[in-house]
């Protein structure tokens, strides 16, 4: 069971919007640990799509965004495209296990 | 452009041990943490430990807690990662990664090794 709570599936149709929750606890982002985000496209590694709760790295289309609030952190994808459809993962840091940790990830599914 | 080059995949028995390799390409293999994570088929990311090249020093998760080991060769920019009495809930794709240390994150991936184990 993931330390992080995230939804198991999202959809969309092409041009909408989808936001994928992530929520920890105390121990986590509760405690003030910043948030990250990864796609994973089928049969990759995971790519960091966003970093420290709400930056793009370079290359990444400003379609993508991140924001926290307390223990919860969200991504957003606007403009939904096909090539869109992926899992995506948050990670963050926990205190009391001492170890990073990630969530359970969510499947983006584009109608 | 730096990449992190893993071995190739690997089929085990039962209570075997494997030993998967990271080599950084580039002059970078000092300036960041390594980290392994694992993902089972169909799974999510478990993360598993990391190690700093230039001391040598590691930290692994509770779970893998003397079964796991990580080493390097600085010479040949190589990062290990060892993994003993291997079960077949070991079978999953390893990947090494990049640790960014101002926000604690990884931000460069090696493209994962599948370990299988298998009787």
């Amino acid at each position: 069971q993931s330390v992080l709570t995230q939804p198991p599936s999202v959809s969309g149709a092409p041009g909408q919007r989808v936001s994928i929750s992530c929520t920890g606890t105390s121990s986590n982002t509760g405690a003030g640990y910043d948030v990250h985000w990864y796609q994973q496209l089928p049969g990759k590694a995971p790519k960091v799509l966003i970093y420290g709760n709400n930056k793009r790295p370079s290359g990444v289309p400003d379609r993508f965004s991140g924001s926290k609030s307390g223990a919860s952190a969200s991504l957003a994808i606007t403009g939904l495209q096909a090539e869109d459809e992926a899992d995506y993962y948050c990670q963050s840091y926990d205190s009391s296990l001492n170890s990073y940790v990630f969530g359970s990830g969510t499947q983006v599914t584009v109608l | 452009q730096v990449q992190l080059v893993q071995s190739g995949a690997e089929v085990k028995q039962p209570g075997a041990s494997v030993k998967v390799s990271c080599k950084a390409s580039g002059n970078t293999f000092l300036s960041s943490d390594f980290h392994w994570v694992r993902q089972a088929t169909g799974q999510g990311l478990e993360w598993m430990g990391w190690m700093n090249p230039n001391s040598g020093d590691t930290g692994y998760a509770q779970k893998f807690q003397g079964r796991v080991t990580l080493t390097r060769n600085i010479s040949s920019s190589t990062a290990y990662m060892e993994l003993s009495r291997l079960t077949s809930d070991d079978s999953a794709v390893y990947y090494c990664a990049r640790w960014e240390g101002s926000h604690w994150y990884f931000d460069l991936w090696g493209r994962g090794t599948l370990v299988t184990v298998s009787s």
